[in-house]
Protein backbone atom coordinates (compact mmCIF):
# COMPACT_ATOMS: atom_id res chain seq x y z
CA UNK A 1 0.00 0.00 0.00
CA UNK A 2 1.38 3.34 -1.46
CA UNK A 3 0.97 6.47 1.52
CA UNK A 4 0.34 8.08 -1.77
CA UNK A 5 -3.53 7.10 -3.24
CA UNK A 6 -4.79 7.25 -6.84
CA UNK A 7 -7.24 5.79 -8.18
CA UNK A 8 -6.59 2.56 -10.00
CA UNK A 9 -8.52 3.17 -12.83
CA UNK A 10 -10.25 6.25 -14.93
CA UNK A 11 -11.24 6.77 -18.43
CA UNK A 12 -13.28 9.34 -20.70
CA UNK A 13 -13.87 9.86 -24.49
CA UNK A 14 -11.43 11.21 -26.97
CA UNK A 15 -11.95 15.08 -26.76
CA UNK A 16 -12.90 14.86 -23.23
CA UNK A 17 -11.09 15.86 -19.68
CA UNK A 18 -9.82 13.82 -16.96
CA UNK A 19 -8.57 13.81 -13.81
CA UNK A 20 -6.21 11.99 -11.58
CA UNK A 21 -6.23 12.82 -7.97
CA UNK A 22 -3.36 12.04 -5.63
CA UNK A 23 -4.17 11.65 -1.62
CA UNK A 24 -1.41 11.93 1.18
CA UNK A 25 -1.18 13.08 3.70
CA UNK A 26 0.56 15.49 6.50
CA UNK A 27 3.87 13.51 5.41
CA UNK A 28 3.88 14.13 2.31
CA UNK A 29 1.88 16.72 0.27
CA UNK A 30 0.39 18.26 3.36
CA UNK A 31 4.13 18.45 4.59
CA UNK A 32 4.18 21.00 1.25
CA UNK A 33 6.99 18.51 -0.30
CA UNK A 34 6.54 18.96 -4.25
CA UNK A 35 4.12 16.48 -6.31
CA UNK A 36 5.77 14.79 -9.82
CA UNK A 37 3.37 13.18 -12.10
CA UNK A 38 4.79 10.27 -14.70
CA UNK A 39 3.27 9.05 -17.77
CA UNK A 40 4.27 5.10 -18.54
CA UNK A 41 3.14 4.15 -21.43
CA UNK A 42 2.70 0.03 -21.73
CA UNK A 43 6.22 -1.95 -21.87
CA UNK A 44 7.65 1.16 -21.72
CA UNK A 45 9.92 3.43 -18.96
CA UNK A 46 8.03 5.84 -17.02
CA UNK A 47 8.53 9.55 -18.37
CA UNK A 48 8.22 12.73 -16.55
CA UNK A 49 4.98 14.39 -17.20
CA UNK A 50 4.92 17.09 -14.66
CA UNK A 51 7.11 18.61 -11.79
CA UNK A 52 7.03 20.86 -9.04
CA UNK A 53 3.35 20.35 -8.65
CA UNK A 54 2.47 22.54 -12.10
CA UNK A 55 5.20 22.59 -14.52
CA UNK A 56 5.75 20.75 -17.51
CA UNK A 57 8.88 19.77 -19.05
CA UNK A 58 9.66 20.73 -22.71
CA UNK A 59 7.46 18.76 -25.50
CA UNK A 60 4.80 18.38 -22.62
CA UNK A 61 0.98 19.45 -24.61
CA UNK A 62 -0.20 22.63 -22.50
CA UNK A 63 -3.30 20.17 -21.97
CA UNK A 64 -1.72 18.72 -19.39
CA UNK A 65 -1.84 20.49 -16.12
CA UNK A 66 -0.99 19.91 -12.22
CA UNK A 67 -2.25 21.28 -9.33
CA UNK A 68 -1.91 21.04 -5.21
CA UNK A 69 -4.09 21.62 -2.38
CA UNK A 70 -3.87 20.73 1.13
CA UNK A 71 -2.61 16.85 1.29
CA UNK A 72 -4.28 16.38 -2.02
CA UNK A 73 -2.76 16.92 -5.57
CA UNK A 74 -4.04 16.24 -9.02
CA UNK A 75 -3.27 15.88 -13.04
CA UNK A 76 -5.84 16.95 -15.64
CA UNK A 77 -5.91 16.04 -19.16
CA UNK A 78 -7.90 18.06 -21.61
CA UNK A 79 -8.71 16.72 -24.98
CA UNK A 80 -8.28 13.80 -24.56
CA UNK A 81 -6.36 11.46 -27.36
CA UNK A 82 -5.72 7.64 -27.87
CA UNK A 83 -1.88 8.18 -27.28
CA UNK A 84 -3.16 9.42 -23.59
CA UNK A 85 -4.42 6.14 -22.93
CA UNK A 86 -1.12 5.04 -20.32
CA UNK A 87 -0.48 4.55 -16.55
CA UNK A 88 0.18 8.02 -14.55
CA UNK A 89 2.02 7.77 -11.65
CA UNK A 90 2.62 10.87 -8.53
CA UNK A 91 5.88 10.80 -6.63
CA UNK A 92 6.51 12.83 -3.61
CA UNK A 93 8.80 12.67 -0.48
CA UNK A 94 7.34 11.56 2.97
CA UNK A 95 9.30 12.74 5.89
CA UNK A 96 7.89 9.93 8.52
CA UNK A 97 9.66 6.81 5.66
CA UNK A 98 12.03 9.49 5.03
CA UNK A 99 12.07 8.56 1.48
CA UNK A 100 10.72 9.28 -2.17
CA UNK A 101 7.37 7.60 -2.61
CA UNK A 102 5.16 7.01 -5.50
CA UNK A 103 1.43 6.40 -5.58
CA UNK A 104 0.17 3.03 -6.80
CA UNK A 105 -0.79 4.06 -10.34
CA UNK A 106 -3.78 5.21 -12.29
CA UNK A 107 -4.60 3.58 -15.71
CA UNK A 108 -6.06 5.90 -17.74
CA UNK A 109 -8.35 4.47 -20.98
CA UNK A 110 -9.93 6.35 -23.62
CA UNK A 111 -13.03 4.90 -24.70
CA UNK B 1 20.50 14.39 -25.52
CA UNK B 2 21.04 12.59 -21.63
CA UNK B 3 20.79 8.53 -22.24
CA UNK B 4 20.89 5.84 -19.61
CA UNK B 5 20.82 2.22 -20.71
CA UNK B 6 20.35 -0.45 -17.79
CA UNK B 7 22.41 -4.23 -18.16
CA UNK B 8 21.79 -6.65 -15.72
CA UNK B 9 21.60 -10.73 -15.43
CA UNK B 10 18.12 -11.24 -16.12
CA UNK B 11 17.69 -14.47 -14.15
CA UNK B 12 19.25 -14.74 -10.69
CA UNK B 13 18.61 -17.95 -7.76
CA UNK B 14 17.56 -16.87 -4.54
CA UNK B 15 20.25 -16.20 -1.71
CA UNK B 16 22.39 -14.45 -4.88
CA UNK B 17 23.79 -11.27 -4.95
CA UNK B 18 23.24 -9.73 -8.55
CA UNK B 19 24.92 -6.47 -9.71
CA UNK B 20 23.14 -4.21 -11.91
CA UNK B 21 24.99 -1.40 -14.24
CA UNK B 22 23.49 1.85 -15.83
CA UNK B 23 25.82 3.52 -18.55
CA UNK B 24 25.23 6.99 -18.63
CA UNK B 25 25.74 9.21 -22.05
CA UNK B 26 25.53 12.68 -22.67
CA UNK B 27 26.50 13.84 -19.14
CA UNK B 28 28.75 12.99 -16.71
CA UNK B 29 27.88 11.53 -13.54
CA UNK B 30 30.91 13.57 -11.79
CA UNK B 31 30.01 16.57 -12.92
CA UNK B 32 26.28 17.39 -11.05
CA UNK B 33 23.24 15.58 -10.32
CA UNK B 34 21.94 12.53 -8.35
CA UNK B 35 22.08 9.26 -10.34
CA UNK B 36 19.09 6.72 -8.78
CA UNK B 37 17.73 3.27 -9.14
CA UNK B 38 14.03 2.06 -9.16
CA UNK B 39 12.22 -0.70 -9.30
CA UNK B 40 8.74 -1.85 -10.64
CA UNK B 41 7.15 -5.06 -9.36
CA UNK B 42 3.21 -5.84 -9.89
CA UNK B 43 2.74 -6.06 -6.15
CA UNK B 44 4.39 -2.80 -5.08
CA UNK B 45 4.63 -0.22 -8.04
CA UNK B 46 7.05 1.92 -8.46
CA UNK B 47 9.83 2.16 -5.26
CA UNK B 48 13.23 4.07 -5.01
CA UNK B 49 15.69 2.11 -3.72
CA UNK B 50 18.93 4.46 -3.73
CA UNK B 51 20.45 7.27 -4.93
CA UNK B 52 24.28 8.32 -5.60
CA UNK B 53 25.60 12.12 -6.18
CA UNK B 54 28.03 13.58 -8.09
CA UNK B 55 30.33 13.42 -5.27
CA UNK B 56 29.84 9.71 -4.33
CA UNK B 57 27.47 10.29 -1.45
CA UNK B 58 24.49 7.78 -0.91
CA UNK B 59 21.25 7.60 0.23
CA UNK B 60 19.21 4.34 0.50
CA UNK B 61 15.46 3.52 1.28
CA UNK B 62 15.77 2.76 4.75
CA UNK B 63 13.86 -0.56 3.94
CA UNK B 64 16.37 -2.15 1.69
CA UNK B 65 19.26 -0.67 2.98
CA UNK B 66 20.66 -3.34 4.83
CA UNK B 67 20.86 -5.24 1.53
CA UNK B 68 21.81 -2.86 -1.02
CA UNK B 69 24.95 -0.79 -2.32
CA UNK B 70 25.08 2.00 -4.73
CA UNK B 71 28.41 2.86 -6.48
CA UNK B 72 29.86 5.13 -9.43
CA UNK B 73 32.40 4.38 -12.30
CA UNK B 74 33.48 8.24 -13.26
CA UNK B 75 36.17 6.97 -15.54
CA UNK B 76 33.47 4.63 -17.44
CA UNK B 77 29.97 6.92 -16.60
CA UNK B 78 28.57 4.52 -15.07
CA UNK B 79 26.80 3.78 -11.69
CA UNK B 80 25.81 0.68 -10.13
CA UNK B 81 23.99 -1.21 -7.99
CA UNK B 82 23.94 -4.56 -6.09
CA UNK B 83 21.35 -6.23 -3.97
CA UNK B 84 22.31 -8.76 -1.50
CA UNK B 85 20.29 -12.23 -0.27
CA UNK B 86 17.69 -11.54 -3.08
CA UNK B 87 14.17 -13.40 -2.60
CA UNK B 88 11.54 -14.18 -5.12
CA UNK B 89 10.08 -10.91 -3.67
CA UNK B 90 13.02 -9.12 -5.32
CA UNK B 91 11.50 -9.87 -8.79
CA UNK B 92 11.03 -6.71 -10.39
CA UNK B 93 11.88 -4.35 -13.45
CA UNK B 94 14.89 -1.96 -12.37
CA UNK B 95 15.20 1.47 -13.78
CA UNK B 96 18.17 3.49 -13.25
CA UNK B 97 17.24 7.77 -13.48
CA UNK B 98 18.54 11.19 -12.90
CA UNK B 99 17.34 12.59 -9.97
CA UNK B 100 17.29 16.38 -10.43
CA UNK B 101 17.26 19.52 -7.54
CA UNK B 102 16.47 22.46 -8.59
CA UNK B 103 15.71 24.10 -5.79
CA UNK B 104 16.45 23.25 -2.19
CA UNK B 105 15.45 21.57 0.28
CA UNK B 106 16.40 18.97 -2.31
CA UNK B 107 14.79 16.11 -0.12
CA UNK B 108 11.03 18.50 -0.76
CA UNK B 109 11.92 19.07 -4.16
CA UNK B 110 13.08 15.93 -6.27
CA UNK B 111 12.03 14.36 -9.63
CA UNK B 112 13.30 11.82 -11.74
CA UNK B 113 14.10 13.28 -15.28
CA UNK B 114 15.43 10.96 -17.60
CA UNK B 115 14.92 7.30 -17.18
CA UNK B 116 17.12 4.38 -18.93
CA UNK B 117 14.24 1.68 -20.49
CA UNK B 118 14.62 -0.79 -17.33
CA UNK B 119 16.15 -4.43 -16.91
CA UNK B 120 13.96 -7.34 -15.65
CA UNK B 121 15.69 -8.94 -12.76
CA UNK B 122 13.95 -12.63 -11.85
CA UNK B 123 14.44 -14.38 -8.99
CA UNK B 124 13.98 -18.00 -9.28
CA UNK B 125 15.31 -21.37 -8.34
Amino acid sequence: QSVLTQPPSVSGAPGQRVTISCTGSSSNIGAGYDIHWYQQLPGRAPKLLIYHNTNRPSGVPDRVSGSKSGTSASLAITGLQAEDEADYYCQSYDSRLTNWVFGGGTKLTVL
Amino acid sequence: QLQLQESGPGLVKPSETPSLTCTVSGASISSGHYWAWIRQSPGKGLEWIANVDYTGYTSYNPSLKSRVNISMDTSKNQFSLRLTSVTAADTAVYYCARQICTSHPCYAKFYFDSWGQGTLVTVSS
